[in-house]
């Protein structure tokens, strides 16, 4: 299985809140990453965690990480259309610049 | 003010034939990474390449795939003798010198070249 799983698809109401979720195998992962895709484009970096870290919040978005468990969740507040996007968790394993990435969550916005 | 470049964005092969995919990094970058991304998959590292220097190319396949990144113009990516399984995404990516991936390890994407074979 994959090293890094993700649910395919989230679909949340315009003005709700979104949790994606991941989880992780490798406990001596350094870094957690969320990268976005919109359609037709290339990833981007939403922002990322430190492993020693529980919690991190940049405006709307707020990652928590729960190392015990390697569980990794994003939560967008006030979820927009323009949140639409696949979103991609990916790891950093200890003493390797290799990214180790997640299939991706196709966030769906209601009207 | 220039991020990383690809192309062809789309590109349509006859099993048999060449693929060659171009990546030019965001400028003042020095590290390239080329990933492929199956359909419901996510990015599988492919290589990773510094000027003129093949850094990690565990991720490639033994055959038919190549990669350079010369001193002089873009990364390419060459697959020979393309069959229907390599159809995919192929994104670039690439980061500054001095740091592969360093602390926030941000890598700069490109739009990707979508490359299907008949």
């Amino acid at each position: 299985g994959e090293d890094v799983e993700q649910s395919l698809f989230l679909s949340v109401r315009e003005g709700d809140s979104s949790v994606i979720n991941c989880t992780y195998t490798d406990s001596s992962s350094t870094y957690l990453y969320w990268y976005k895709q919109e359609p037709g484009a290339g990833l981007q970096l939403l922002t990322y965690i430190f492993s020693n870290m529980d919690m991190k919040q940049d405006q709307r978005l707020t990652v928590l990480l729960n190392k015990k468990d390697k569980h990794l969740s994003l939560r967008i507040a006030d979820t927009q259309t323009g949140d639409s996007a696949i979103y991609f968790c990916a790891e950093r394993r200890d003493s390797n610049y290799q990214l180790i990435w997640g299939a991706g969550t196709k966030l769906i916005i209601k009207p | 003010n220039a991020g990383v470049m690809q192309n062809p964005r789309h590109l349509v092969r006859r099993r048999g034939q060449e693929a060659r995919l171009r990546c030019s990094p965001m400028k003042g970058h020095s590290h390239v990474y080329w990933y492929r991304q199956l359909p419901e998959e996510g990015l599988k590292f492919m290589v990773y390449l510094q000027k003129e220097n093949i850094i990690d190319e565990s991720g490639m396949p033994k055959e038919r795939f190549s990669a350079e990144f010369p001193k002089e113009g873009p990364s390419i990516l060459r697959i020979q003798q393309v069959v229907r399984g390599d159809s995919a995404a192929y994104f670039c990516a690439s980061s500054p010198p001095g740091q592969s991936l360093a602390v926030s390890g941000e890598l700069f994407f490109g739009e990707g070249s979508r490359l299907t074979v008949l």
